[in-house]
């Protein structure tokens, strides 16, 4: 069974922080790697991509990945209350198939 | 440009009916899924479609079948809803190497 594993939270950050969600993966030959926020009663929204070692910057949003470790992070500096919501980590597992597994979301409140 | 449209947006059921969950995208994508969201956790793959007249079984297809009526169209069945099967169902699709997922707004099923 091929797992994605975050933990459930929630993560409660005060505003203008730095929130830290983390993300492991069980198969090695995993290639695609997404975050999706999802805010209550909503659907999930793509916000990070990554493909490759090393880091990815978007705004305020940055994405680690770490295959080695099999690892999977995003950050968020400056949080905002708008930032609250369940954060959803997916990879693109190997194998030819194109699925995604999710995580089961880490809630994250910034609390003002 | 609507992207991902489900329908319904809520249903009641009683247990033994049998519904249709429609799904439709203008995004020309060539995969389309299903998923299931049940409190606490994360998104479960219930079938997907990698192309026009192709379906595939995901992590818990048991209870549900699937339709790729065409390109923009994939519809999920429930013949003998029980349940087990309250849950918020949300349609995605997808297009290229990269699998990133587009979602509907999803559909809210309760079981009686």
């Amino acid at each position: 069974q091929k797992e994605v594993e975050q933990n459930s939270g929630p993560l409660s950050v005060p505003e203008g922080a730095i929130a830290s969600l983390n993300c492991t993966y069980s198969d090695r030959g995993s290639q695609s790697f997404f975050w999706y926020r999802q805010y209550s009663g909503k659907s999930p929204e793509l916000i990070m991509s990554i493909y490759s070692n090393g880091d990815k910057e978007d705004g305020r949003f940055t994405a680690q990945l770490n295959k080695a470790s099999q690892y999977v992070s995003l950050l968020i500096r400056d949080s905002q209350p708008s930032d609250s919501a369940t954060y959803l980590c997916a990879v693109n597992m190997g194998g030819g198939a194109q699925k995604l597994v999710f995580g089961q979301g880490t809630r994250l409140t910034i609390n003002p | 440009n609507a992207g991902v449209t489900q329908t319904p947006k809520f249903q009641v059921l009683k247990t033994g009916q049998s519904m249709t969950l429609q799904c439709a995208q203008d995004m020309n994508h060539n995969s389309m899924y299903w998923y299931r969201q049940d409190p606490g956790m994360g998104l479960r793959l219930i079938y997907y479609s990698a192309s026009e007249g192709t379906t595939d079984k995901g992590e818990v297809p048991n209870g549900y079948n699937v339709s790729r009526l065409n390109k923009r169209e994939f519809s999920l069945r429930l013949e003998s809803a029980a349940p087990s099967q309250t849950s918020v169902y949300f349609c995605a699709s997808s297009e290229g190497g990269e699998n990133i997922q587009y979602f509907g707004a999803g559909t809210r099923l309760s079981v009686l």
